[in-house]
């Protein structure tokens, strides 16, 4: 499969709790980006790489929020001492910076919920 | 960034044609605009792009009159697995970031 891979597909945490989501991106295309999308909204941008390098973060991405891309391959988002508002579908998306389509090609997404 | 508007909502039925209008009135010259489809519990996923005039695909065609103010995916003869939301994008055009925004997008409900 040469998609781009999200796990876990879903996740139940306490509030408070710490959770980590992983992403594996189409292998040769340099750019990961993370989004969130709520119940009936568009996803809205978190931030974005190049290879390992974090380009670009929105303000919607708090202190509580991390992301990493180590060796500009796989990327991780955790989100310490989550909050009810934190419940949402997590995305990952990746492209190639140069060439080939301008398209994005998304993953299924992990979708959190907080209790 | 141009702020895209489009219907929220879309009734059709099986076989028909689906065209779905979307408003971009303050695209800049080097933005391309750009259709993303959602089925629920998935990530979009990419339809077509165009700059201008007319692009058409195995999936859908792009109409972009001269002005570029708006656009409209045409989504020939539907089937019920076209229920989705599409989402119309304009993307800047420049080397970096790239990122995508979003709007509400248009929930296309294809009936039997």
């Amino acid at each position: 499969d040469t998609g781009v891979s999200q796990d876990p597909r879903h996740k139940i945490t306490k509030r408070g709790q710490n959770v980590t989501f992983r992403c594996d991106p189409i292998s040769e295309h340099n750019r990961l980006y993370w989004y969130r999308q709520t119940l009936g909204q568009g996803p809205e941008f978190l931030t974005y790489f190049q290879n390992e390098a974090q380009l670009e973060k929105s303000r919607l991405l708090s202190d509580r929020f991390s992301a990493e891309r180590p060796k500009g391959s796989f990327s991780t988002l955790e989100i310490q001492r989550t909050e009810q508002g934190d419940s949402a579908m997590y995305l990952c998306a990746s492209r190639q910076a140069t060439g080939g389509s301008y398209g994005y090609t998304f993953g299924s997404g992990t979708r959190l919920t907080v209790v | 960034l141009a702020k895209t508007t489009q219907p929220i909502s879309m009734d059709s039925y099986e076989g028909q044609e689906v065209n779905i209008t979307c408003s971009h009135n303050n695209i800049a010259t080097n933005d391309y605009i750009t259709w993303y489809q959602q089925f629920p519990s998935q990530g979009p996923r990419f339809i077509i792009q165009g700059y201008k005039t007319k692009v058409t695909n195995e999936v859908a065609s792009l109409f972009i009159p001269a002005d570029r103010k708006s656009s409209t995916l045409s989504l020939p003869r539907v089937s019920l697995s076209d229920t989705a939301v599409y989402y119309c994008l304009v993307v800047a055009f420049k080397a970096a970031g790239n990122k995508l925004t979003f709007g509400g997008g248009t929930r296309v409900l294809v009936k039997p």
